[in-house]
């Protein structure tokens, strides 16, 4: 059972470069999340998707965009990157039915923005 | 909105209780979770507390709650090198949408 899969693991970026987060999950769950991991900050959520379909900004949205593909995937994508991009950046997922649901996290991808 | 506050770190030693300590904003939270992160992972649930729950005890975990003080703790009995991670306290966002907002997250170093 696969769960959660971001890809890539790790990216170099320059500055203005664009690219796009990938991420897909097989627990066929109605909700989709984007974190990012700063040092000393936690996690704070950059954009959701209560549903397919659906997408709403976060606490941090600047500088990214989204997209519900499908039931099973959401990608993240950055158009310029910028140096304070430079994170760590998680997807998630739950079922969606309520505000206690269980998350279920990827591994994350590193990205360097240089 | 949502305020959680933790320590960023914590050394014990094998073998040692660790206890990891958590204020949280939002008194209306029906759950309080703690999602452990190990090196290079994601996270994972590891525990959480109904609102109306005082104490909860898995195995070698405890979970305290204190609703009047608004603070959340976790304690691992007799601490191992596999305990290493980084632990975050998270509370369901009240705001109408499904997330939660997590703590700055406490680094467990175990020492062996």
């Amino acid at each position: 059972n696969a769960g959660v899969t971001q890809t890539p693991k790790f990216q170099v970026l320059k500055t203005g470069q664009s690219m796009t987060l990938q991420c897909a999950q097989d627990m066929n769950h109605n909700s989709m999340y984007w974190y990012r991991q700063d040092p000393g900050m936690g996690l704070r959520l950059i954009y959701y998707s209560a549903s397919e379909g659906t997408t709403d900004k976060g606490e941090v949205p600047n500088g990214y965009n989204v997209s519900r593909l499908n039931k099973r995937e959401f990608s993240l994508r950055l158009e310029s990157a910028a140096p304070s991009q430079t994170s760590v950046y998680f997807c998630a997922s739950d079922r969606g039915h309520a505000t206690n649901e269980k998350l279920f996290f990827g591994s994350g991808t590193q990205l360097s923005v240089l | 909105g949502e305020d959680v506050e933790q320590s960023l770190f914590l050394s014990v030693r094998e073998g040692d209780s660790s206890v990891i300590n958590c204020t949280y904003t939002d008194s209306s939270s029906t759950y309080l979770y703690w999602y452990k992160q190990e090196p290079g992972a994601g996270l994972q649930l590891l525990t959480y507390i109904f609102s109306n729950m005082d104490m909860k005890q898995d195995q070698r975990l405890t979970v305290l709650l204190n609703k009047k003080d608004k603070h959340l703790s976790l304690r691992i009995a007799d601490t191992q090198t596999g305990d290493s991670a980084i632990y975050f306290c998270a509370e369901p966002n009240s705001g109408g949408y499904q997330k939660v907002t997590f703590g700055t997250g406490t680094k467990l170093q175990v020492i062996p």
